[in-house]
């Protein structure tokens, strides 16, 4: 099955500064790759998506970068504010299927 | 997006006792559901894909007879924890596929179970 890595597992920035979470994953086939932020207690919200037939999405302060031929894949968050502290899940799948979820990254914006 | 929800958001039971779990899609229909199981600072692990009208399938490692997944109509998938144990102790989540394609993931408020 496939198999999903995530890193780092903890990140804490300066406010203003940028986030950068990377994963890598293992089923060549997967071609839908969202990303989840979840704060304690709640249910994990999808923030934003790519699918293998493009490269880079960009969402306002929000992006995504994917490379399917080294299989990894990219969350970039510009500008970080306190709003944005939260664990943050990468997830593969191929389209219709269930989804694999990396281990999580713990986000701390330090005001 | 599309709205899932999901009942009763926090459980205490007594050890062997069934506690069961309720996942609606409010606004769509949902011909499959999934169920998660999340420990503290832990990912999200599937346990089980429920397909309307069908058996549910169980990932490796799940006992389908402690779970029981029903999911009777295309709006409404259950989750019944048999015999609770304090080891059954988590936070279950559920979600529903959404999108053209059903790819996108909307998920319930999540159940914190805490068997005593």
């Amino acid at each position: 099955g496939e198999n999903v890595e995530q890193h780092p597992s903890t990140l804490s920035v300066q406010e203003g500064d940028s986030a950068v979470i990377k994963c890598t994953y293992s089923d060549s086939a997967s071609n839908y790759f969202p990303w989840y932020k979840q704060e304690l207690g709640k249910r994990p919200q999808l923030i934003i998506d790519i699918r293998s037939n493009v490269g880079e999405k960009k969402d306002q302060r929000i992006a995504v970068t994917l490379n399917k031929t080294a299989k990894h894949f990219s969350l970039h968050i510009t500008e970080t504010q306190p709003e944005d502290s939260a664990v943050y899940f990468c997830a593969a799948s191929i389209l219709g299927y269930k989804l694999s979820f990396g281990a999580g990254t713990t986000v701390t914006v330090r005001a | 997006g599309a709205v899932v929800s999901q009942h009763p958001s926090r459980v205490i039971c007594k050890s062997g006792t069934s506690v069961k779990i309720e996942c609606r899609s409010l606004d769509f229909q949902a011909t499959t559901m999934f169920w998660y199981r999340q420990f503290p600072k832990q990912s999200l692990m599937l346990m089980a894909t429920s397909n309307e009208g069908s058996k549910a399938t169980y990932e490796q490692g799940v006992e389908k007879d402690k779970f029981l997944i029903n999911h009777a109509s295309l709006t409404l998938s259950t989750l019944t924890v048999t015999s609770a144990h304090p080891e059954d102790s988590s936070f279950y989540i559920c979600s529903a596929g959404g999108g053209p394609t059903n790819e996108k993931l909307f998920f319930g408020s999540g159940t914190q179970l805490s068997v005593l």
